[in-house]
C-alpha cells in the first residue's frame, strides 16, 4: 500500500521553460512534505519543504504547493535550468516525532537545451 | 568535507553471507536512519537511532539488524543476505537540535548485489 505516489516516472522539459513535479498521498495524518533531488551517484539532497499549515512555499526557482483537500502537491520550478536536471523524490512524514520519510517512486527530470 | 559517508560504495555478497555496510558522519547529528532502495522504486526506512534509542521499523525483516557504538558510526547487518536483498541502501542523518531540524542529510550509499 503507497501511501505517496508519484505517477510520472520521467518528464522532459525545455530549458527555460517551467518544470511542474507531481505527488499524491494517501495518509490525511501526514503535515510535513518534503522535495529531494539526487542526482546519479550521489544521495539525495534536501530541496524544499512544507508543513500542513500552508498551501504554499517558496525558495527561489522552486515553489511547492500543498492542496490539502485533494491529498496532492507539486513542485514548480521556473525558469528550469540544464542543472536542475536530476531524480526528483517527493516525501511526507509528521512534523513531530521522528521525521520518519515516507518516499514516492521519484520522477527523473530533464531539461533540453 | 563530506558529511555522511557510507563505505563500501559497491559491496557484492554471497546467498547466505553475512555482510555489514558501515556509516559514518562529520556532523555530530543525534538521529541516524538506514533505508532500502529497490530499483525503480522509493525508498523504505528500515529503522533509525534516536540518540542511542533503536526504532525499528514493524515490516523490517528480523534479517537486518543495526549498531551505533557512537554518534559517528552506524552499522547495518544483514544476517542472511537473501536475492531479495539487494538494493540500494542509503544512510542519512538529522538533528533535533538547531535551526536545520527539518533537513535529512544523506550519504551517496551502497549498492548491494547478492550473488
Amino acid at each position: 500500500d503507497q501511501q505517496v505516489k508519484q505517477n510520472s516516472p520521467s518528464l522532459s522539459v525545455q530549458e527555460g521553460r517551467i518544470s511542474i513535479l507531481n505527488c499524491d498521498y494517501t495518509n490525511s495524518m501526514f503535515d510535513y512534505f518534503l522535495w529531494y533531488k539526487k542526482y546519479p551517484a550521489e544521495g539525495p539532497t534536501f530541496l524544499i519543504s512544507i508543513s500542513s499549515i500552508k498551501d504554499k512555499n517558496e525558495d527561489g526557482r522552486f515553489t511547492v504547493f500543498l492542496n490539502k483537500s485533494a491529498k496532492h502537491l507539486s513542485l514548480h520550478i521556473v525558469p528550469s535550468q540544464p542543472g536542475d536536471s536530476a531524480v526528483y523524490f517527493c516525501a511526507a512524514s509528521y512534523i513531530q516525532g521522528a521525521q520518519k520519510l515516507v518516499f514516492g517512486q521519484g520522477t527523473r527530470l530533464t531539461i533540453n537545451p | 568535507d563530506a558529511m555522511v559517508i557510507q563505505n563500501p560504495r559497491y559491496q557484492v555478497t554471497q546467498f547466505g553471507k553475512p555482510v555489514t555496510l558501515s556509516c559514518s558522519q562529520t556532523l555530530n547529528h543525534n538521529v541516524m536512519y538506514w533505508y532500502q532502495q529497490k530499483s525503480s522504486q522509493a525508498p523504505k526506512l528500515l529503522f533509525h537511532y534516536y540518540d542511542k534509542d533503536f526504532n525499528n521499523e514493524a515490516d523490517t525483516p528480523d534479517n537486518f539488524q543495526s549498531r551505533r557504538p557512537n554518534t559517528s558510526f552506524c552499522f547495518l547487518d544483514i544476517r542472511s543476505p537473501g536475492l531479495g536483498d539487494a538494493a540500494m541502501y542509503l544512510c542519512a542523518t538529522r538533528t533535533t537540535s538547531g535551526r536545520s531540524t527539518d533537513t535529512q542529510y544523506f550519504g551517496p550509499g551502497t549498492r548491494l548485489t547478492v550473488l
